[in-house]
């Protein structure tokens, strides 16, 4: 079955810049979608279509793609930002729907 | 606005059958593009998508469990219904439905709206 990878944890300290990566075989025909998760919450949409941002999320987040790979990052990291961020696609067929492992993001 | 909310069981005896029913309102599941989706999270674990119904009644499962999953749509009263066979201890999780949105035919839809989430626990 189709799998996406990223990284359990990523830490950096608040103003610094994290990026969170996301490997799929099929992302370089596939959209991928990154949602936050907080402690006790529902995940919140973050980025879609790859690099598009919904309204009311800050500028700070964005995202890219490239080959295999997609990149969120978070540039400016505020305490807030902590929380577990997955990625979202599909496999080539576009009709199974996968998320990654999630990645921890820790502000130091 | 948007909003969703998962309704069910809290507890429910490994081999008996689970129903959720996800209530939503600020949108319609008659709308082109539209569909509803239910994810589930296991404590401490990744998020899991489970099956979609469109907005055409079209139907999609996840392919290492759609033996033990139905979905359905009562357009009327605005609910999602979702089955779940034979319950395992290994499904407690948190069982989230989600509002999905559909980009093209063969690209991944997305989950723009979630619901607070439910928890279900399988014990004896």
């Amino acid at each position: 079955s189709y799998e996406l990878t990223q990284p359990p944890s990523v830490s950096v300290s608040p103003g610094q810049t994290a990026r969170i990566t996301c490997s799929g075989d099929a992302l370089p025909k596939q959209y991928a979608y990154w949602y936050q998760q907080k402690p006790g919450q529902a995940p919140v949409l973050v980025i879609y279509k790859d690099s598009e941002r919904p309204s009311g999320i800050p500028e700070r987040f964005s995202g890219s793609s490239s080959g295999t790979t997609v990149t969120l990052t978070i540039s400016g990291v505020q305490a807030e930002d902590e929380a577990d961020y997955y990625c979202q696609s599909a496999d080539s067929s576009g009709t199974s729907v996968v998320f990654g492992g999630g990645t921890k993001l820790t502000v130091l | 606005q948007v909003t969703l909310r998962e309704s069910g069981p809290a507890l429910v005896k490994p081999t008996q059958t689970l129903t959720l029913t996800c209530t939503f309102s600020g949108f319609s599941l008659s709308t082109s593009g539209m569909c509803v989706s239910w994810i589930r999270q296991p404590p401490g674990k990744a998020l899991e998508w489970l099956a979609l119904i469109d907005w055409d009644d079209d139907k999609y499962y996840s392919t290492s469990l759609k033996t033990r999953l139905t979905i359905s749509k009562d357009t009327s009263k605005n609910q999602v219904v979702l089955t779940m066979t034979n319950m395992d201890p290994v499904d407690t999780a948190t069982y989230y439905c989600a509002r999905t949105l559909v980009v093209t035919a063969q690209q991944p839809v997305y989950f723009d709206y979630w619901g607070q989430g439910t928890l279900v626990t399988v014990s004896s």
